[in-house]
């Protein structure tokens, strides 16, 4: 039974789509992340969700927004992509409040824009 | 953002050479952890150290806490196949205390 477990695997589109990847965790965890890992195996925090509430947003354009209709559920809809969001989208958890303890990831959705 | 930098880059060595890599940074900080990457997965926890100076030990991993907390290395002795891998350290951000910076990685690979 997957712990993170992230929709779709891949995902190939043009620029100026709109995309959605889902997250699920089935481990109880409190705080759900979405990391970006770029070409160059950089991987950089986006945003963090504790109990549904929005607690991290990092420098992110507005075309990206994240939704999180329960605690185990952490979905990202990116608006008229471009070439530069080209990446692997990880979603993660941890149990930590106040704190962040061990992440757990999901396998990472690669996400290619022509 | 405290940023983390870790060396080298690139590590590609023989199966049961020995080898160590670092993670430094001018900031200090209450814990760093150590992940390993495999293609296609996600990364995966290793070690936490907290406390300065703290060595771990997992198999023929090595991991040591620097006194004063700005700094970690990770050392591997007789290296296999199965070593190979991206590997992180992390570090709880300044802005939250909720979300881990990472370092770039180290990608290793050992060959048989």
């Amino acid at each position: 039974d997957t712990a993170v477990s992230q929709t779709p695997k891949y995902l190939v589109t043009q620029m100026g789509n709109d995309k959605s990847i889902k997250c699920e965790q089935n481990l109880g965890h409190d705080t759900m992340y979405w990391y970006k890992q770029d070409s160059k195996k950089f991987l950089k925090i986006m945003f963090s969700y504790n109990n549904k509430e929005l607690i991290i947003n990092e420098t992110v354009p507005n075309r990206f927004s994240p939704k999180s209709p329960d605690k185990a559920h952490l979905n990202l809809h990116i608006n008229s992509l471009e070439l530069g969001d080209s990446a692997v989208y990880f979603c993660a958890s941890s149990p930590g409040t106040g704190f962040v303890g061990e992440l757990f990831f999901g396998e990472g959705s690669r996400l290619t824009v022509l | 953002t405290q940023l983390l930098e870790q060396s080298p880059q690139f590590l590609s060595i023989q199966e049961g050479e020995n080898l160590t890599v670092y993670c430094n940074s001018s900031s200090v900080f209450s814990s760093l952890q150590w992940y390993r990457q495999e293609p296609g997965e996600g990364p995966v926890l290793l070690v936490t150290v907290v406390t300065g100076g703290e060595v771990k030990k997992l198999k023929r991993l090595t991991f040591q806490f620097g006194d004063a907390r700005k700094d970690s290395s990770l050392h591997i002795t007789a290296a296999q196949p199965g070593d190979t891998g991206l590997y992180l350290c992390a570090g709880p951000s300044s802005n939250s205390g909720y979300a881990l910076n990472f370092g770039k990685g180290t990608s290793l690979l050992v060959t048989p």
